[in-house]
C-alpha cells in the first residue's frame, strides 16, 4: 500500500512569490495535516483538513492556505514567500482526527 | 508558549541500556499522546501512543508512561539499539485531534 506522497521534493522561490505543494493521503485516510519544520525547531502544526473542510489552524499568518480535494488529496499554498518560510514542510494523513499520522517525506521549500 | 517541552534536545546512550526520553505539556484539556521517531530525510514515522485514561503502554521495546497529576510522559526503549538513533517528537492533543501540538524533539545517539 503506497504511503503519503508530497511533491515536489525540492523547491526553491524568490521572496513574494508564491508556493504550491501537494500532498496524496494514504488511500481511505481522510484527515490531512501540513506542518513546517523550520531549521532547528520541531514540527509546527500548519492546517488540518477532513472531509474538504479546514478543521482547524496553527497560528500563522492567512498568507498560509490550502484545500483539500474530494479525493483528499491536499495543497498548500504560501503567498507572498518570506526568507523564513524556508523549511520542510511535511504532510500526515489519518483514518481521523485522533489516530496517528503517516507523514510524507516532506517538500523543503528554500526562499531565496 | 510552548504547549509541549521537551527539555533535552539531544541524548546519548550505550548500545544496550535503557534510553528515557521525556516530554511535559502544558495543557490540561490534553488527553491522547504520541511518540514519533524521525530519520533524516524522512517524515516522521509513529512509535506509540497512550490515553489519558491509561498510565503506561508497552510495545516491544518501547514503553511511554504517562503522569497526569504531573504532566509529564516519557518514553523508555530497552535495550536500545544503535538503529533507534534518531530525532524523536513527543505530540499531544485534545478532543478530536483540535488541538494537535508537537514537542521541538530530542536527538538519541545510540554508541555501539
Amino acid at each position: 500500500e503506497a504511503g503519503v506522497t508530497q511533491s515536489p521534493t525540492h523547491l526553491i522561490k524568490t521572496r513574494g512569490q508564491q508556493a504550491t505543494l501537494r500532498c496524496s493521503p494514504i488511500s481511505g485516510h481522510t484527515s490531512v495535516y501540513w506542518y513546517q519544520q523550520a531549521l532547528g525547531l520541531g514540527l509546527q502544526f500548519l492546517l488540518w483538513y477532513d472531509e474538504g473542510e479546514e478543521r482547524n489552524r496553527g497560528n500563522f499568518p492567512p498568507r498560509f492556505s490550502g484545500r483539500q480535494f474530494p479525493n483528499y488529496s491536499s495543497e498548500l499554498n504560501v503567498n507572498a514567500l518570506e526568507l523564513e518560510d524556508s523549511a520542510l514542510y511535511l504532510c500526515a494523513s489519518s483514518l481521523s482526527g485522533r489516530d496517528e499520522q503517516f507523514f510524507g517525506p516532506g517538500t523543503r521549500l528554500t526562499v531565496l | 508558549d510552548q504547549q509541549v517541552k521537551q527539555n533535552s534536545p539531544s541524548l546519548s546512550v550505550q548500545e544496550g541500556r535503557i534510553s528515557i526520553l521525556n516530554c511535559d505539556y502544558t495543557n490540561s484539556m490534553f488527553d491522547y499522546f504520541l511518540w514519533y521517531k524521525k530519520y533524516p530525510a524522512e517524515g516522521p514515522t509513529f512509535l506509540i501512543s497512550i490515553s489519558s485514561i491509561k498510565d503506561k503502554n508497552e510495545d516491544g521495546r518501547f514503553t511511554v508512561f504517562l503522569n497526569k497529576s504531573a504532566k509529564h510522559l516519557s518514553l523508555h526503549i530497552v535495550p536500545s539499539q544503535p538503529g533507534d538513533s534518531a530525532v524523536y517528537f513527543c505530540a499531544a492533543s485534545d478532543n478530536y485531534g483540535q488541538n494537535f501540538v508537537f514537542g521541538p524533539g530530542t536527538r538519541l545517539s545510540v554508541l555501539p
